[in-house]
């Protein structure tokens, strides 16, 4: 597996529900980062983890919990969501490094599409 | 301060013909400019960036335009062919702060 991958690519879920995304970066990045993609809001910033500390959170509804266990792997679990929040949910990693050059580039995965009904 | 402002929303473009897309930026700690090409079905990826030191930028049929003093920068894609047919983000990065700000995004179509 090489870049960054994300589980499951599709989901379906009940407002009821109880569910899980998980991103895993094989790049040895030290920074995760958790977007959502919709119509609205075409590449919107939820959380930020770097080197396992959440550094940020952009006033995500606590619905959507995030969990970072270490620096290659990052999850969002999802519980009692509401239609409005069927998207598309990017996860990304990319090098935070203060060494001239570095740039951050962000390596996304393929996204997992989220309905929910 | 933190926005990206880009335009148009959409475009469509003959084949063989140019591409032009505008971000224009606020906050003059941004240091570098790059921009993301994202297929349907894939998650974006980057495609051409710039630093605010140089003007121009290019690579192959992607060159990146960049006006300082303006605060704006335009992507643009010649000879455009229906492969590139595909939604592109510009974005500006402190790079202190590791702090990506994206546009709001534009659908390319380009017509065989």
């Amino acid at each position: 597996e090489t870049g960054v991958t994300q589980t499951p690519r599709h989901l379906v879920m009940g407002m009821t529900n109880k569910k899980s995304l998980k991103c895993e970066q094989h790049l040895g990045h030290n920074a995760m980062y958790w977007y959502k993609q919709s119509a609205k809001k075409p590449l919107e910033l939820m959380f930020v983890y770097n080197f396992k500390e959440q550094t940020e959170n952009n006033s995500v509804p606590s619905r959507f919990s995030p969990e970072c266990p270490n620096s290659s792997h990052l999850f969002l679990h999802l519980h009692t969501l509401q239609p409005e929040d069927s998207a598309l949910y990017l996860c990304a990693s990319s090098q935070e490094s203060l060494l001239a050059g570095n740039t951050g580039e962000l390596f996304f995965g393929e996204g997992s599409r989220l309905t929910v009904l | 301060q933190q926005q990206v402002k880009q335009s148009p929303q959409s475009l469509i473009v003959q084949k063989g013909g140019i591409s032009i897309i505008n971000c224009a930026y606020e906050n003059t700690a941004f240091d570098y400019f790059p921009w993301y090409q994202q297929f349907p079905g894939k998650g974006p990826a980057l495609l051409i960036a710039i630093r605010p030191d140089v003007s121009e930028k290019k690579e192959g049929r992607f060159t990146i335009s960049f006006n300082k003093s303006a605060k704006q920068f335009s992507l643009h894609i010649m000879d455009s062919q229906p492969g590139d047919s595909a939604t592109y983000f510009c974005a500006a990065v402190h790079t202190g702060g590791f702090k990506t700000i994206f546009g709001a995004g534009t659908r390319l179509f380009v017509k065989a």
